[in-house]
């Protein structure tokens, strides 16, 4: 099976702070995913990258920015935390359309 | 744009009893997948089903099978036998065949199983 690590399950980081989650898989997928999930807000996606080094907005970048400098890792950087950037964090890989997405367990940031 | 609108926040179904969640979407395309993810307490979002759009067949996992009507744009979810387990949020996802590559998800169900 397909395994996505995110490799903190929980967060907390100082306002200001600059803030790196880990994203890593092991399936060779040309694509990732970071969404953030907020209650009643659903998923929504912030960075997403079809291959080594690209990288596409999604709907709520502000605030974030990604590197993938090798195909199976994918980081989402916030340059400076603030507290309404509280939230849970998925990373996701997929093989392709057909196939949906695989998940990480997720990273509850904190940010006070 | 495509949406995905799921119009039930929380449901409630009695162990073994049978439940549906209602999920719509909009898009102007005609090919695309269709899915339904379940994250348990746990926070692992998983893959429940797919659908592909093309088929007319509904999809069936097991105690999981969708009813997909293409020309009402509804894809909803029919739980089996609920068991405690079964006990999640469930989001209903939607991504064109054709187009970018990103999944857009609903806003998500709230499933509690009453023992």
């Amino acid at each position: 099976d397909v395994k996505v690590t995110q490799s903190s399950r929980y967060l907390v980081k100082r306002t200001g702070e600059k803030v790196f989650l880990e994203c890593v898989q092991d399936m060779d997928h040309e694509n990732m995913f970071w969404y953030r999930q907020d209650p009643g807000l659903g998923l929504r996606l912030i960075y997403f990258s079809y291959d080594v080094k690209m990288k596409e907005k999604g709907d709520i970048p502000e605030g974030y920015s990604v590197s993938r400098e090798k195909k199976e890792r994918f980081s989402l950087i916030l340059e400076s935390a603030s507290t309404n950037q509280t939230s849970m964090y998925l990373c996701a890989s997929r093989a392709g359309r057909y196939y949906g997405y695989t998940f990480g367990s997720g990273t509850r940031l904190t940010v006070v | 744009a495509q949406t995905v609108t799921q119009s039930q926040p929380e449901m409630s179904v009695q162990e073994a009893e049978t439940v549906t969640l209602s999920c719509t979407y909009d898009t102007s395309e005609s090919d695309y997948y269709l899915f339904w993810y379940k994250q348990p307490p746990s926070r692992q979002m998983i893959l429940v089903i797919r659908q592909e759009a093309y088929k007319q067949q509904n999809a069936t996992e097991n105690r999981f099978s969708v009813n997909f009507q293409k020309a009402a744009k509804s894809f909803s979810l029919k739980i089996s036998d609920s068991q405690l387990g079964d006990a999640a949020m469930y989001f209903c996802a939607y991504t064109a065949m054709n187009r970018d590559d990103k999944i857009i998800f609903g806003k998500g169900t709230r499933l509690h199983i009453l023992p």
